[in-house]
């Protein structure tokens, strides 16, 4: 099972809808975990942490599932600017490597 | 957030010849900095770990003979491509952590191509 998985995507989503990311990590003992955004040839961007409790950030909402062992990101009435690949981001504190996911491309149409 | 700058951000070499890439934390202390390479629509790849004032940590299959890397200060870490090969050409990314547990903030990137 590789450490960190996501849907690649693509996945292209009308502007104003709903749009949810599942991201799946191996390594139970791990303890933060972050959302990031990256545009095409630019570096990361941090989107947001995401706490046990779950979070919200304007229209981005992320969850974290310690039991099965995935991480959300949930983005509300999507804008255009929203396309992106958005990658999870996993740290592993046993050897304090940041583990990143594929990414997964999110295409807002018109 | 916090400023990391990675400098340069375009370099071209010839091969055989060795490049040096810079990374700083402008506005905090970075007690760990990480370094990336990624290739063309693909995700960013591990390279090395490294913590101020001790030898970095290198991912299994990274040469660290061939990828230097040195973390000097709390608010720069440099990364040497030696004997650079075109084959080493692609696009370098450092990000930088305060603390553990907390997000690590990225530099703009390092784009190499060997000719």
């Amino acid at each position: 099972r590789k450490e960190v998985e996501q849907d690649p995507g693509p996945f292209n989503v009308p502007e104003g809808a709903t749009v949810a990311f599942n991201c799946t990590y191996s390594n139970s003992a791990s303890q933060s975990f972050f959302w990031y955004r990256q545009d095409c040839r630019k570096e990361p961007k941090l989107l947001m942490s995401v706490y046990s409790s779950g979070n919200e950030d304007g229209r981005f909402t992320a969850q974290l599932n310690r039991a099965s062992q995935y991480i959300s990101l949930l983005i509300r009435d999507s804008k255009l600017s929203d396309s992106a690949t958005y990658l999870c981001v996993v740290n592993e504190n046993r050897d304090d490597k940041i583990i990143f996911g594929k990414g997964t491309r999110l295409h807002i149409l018109p | 957030g916090a400023v990391v700058s990675q400098h340069p951000s375009r370099v071209i070499c010839k091969s055989g010849t060795s490049v040096k890439i810079e990374c700083r934390s402008l506005d905090f202390q970075a007690t760990t900095m990480f370094w990336y390479r990624q290739f063309p629509k693909k995700s960013l790849m591990l390279m090395a770990t490294s913590n101020e004032g001790s030898k970095a940590t290198y991912e299994q299959g990274v040469e660290k003979d061939k990828f230097l890397i040195n973390h000097a200060s709390l608010t720069l870490s440099t990364l040497t491509v030696t004997s650079a090969h075109p084959e080493d050409s692609s696009f370098y990314i450092c990000s930088a952590r305060q603390f553990l547990n907390t997000e690590a903030f990225f530099g703009q990137g390092t784009r190499l191509t060997v000719v």
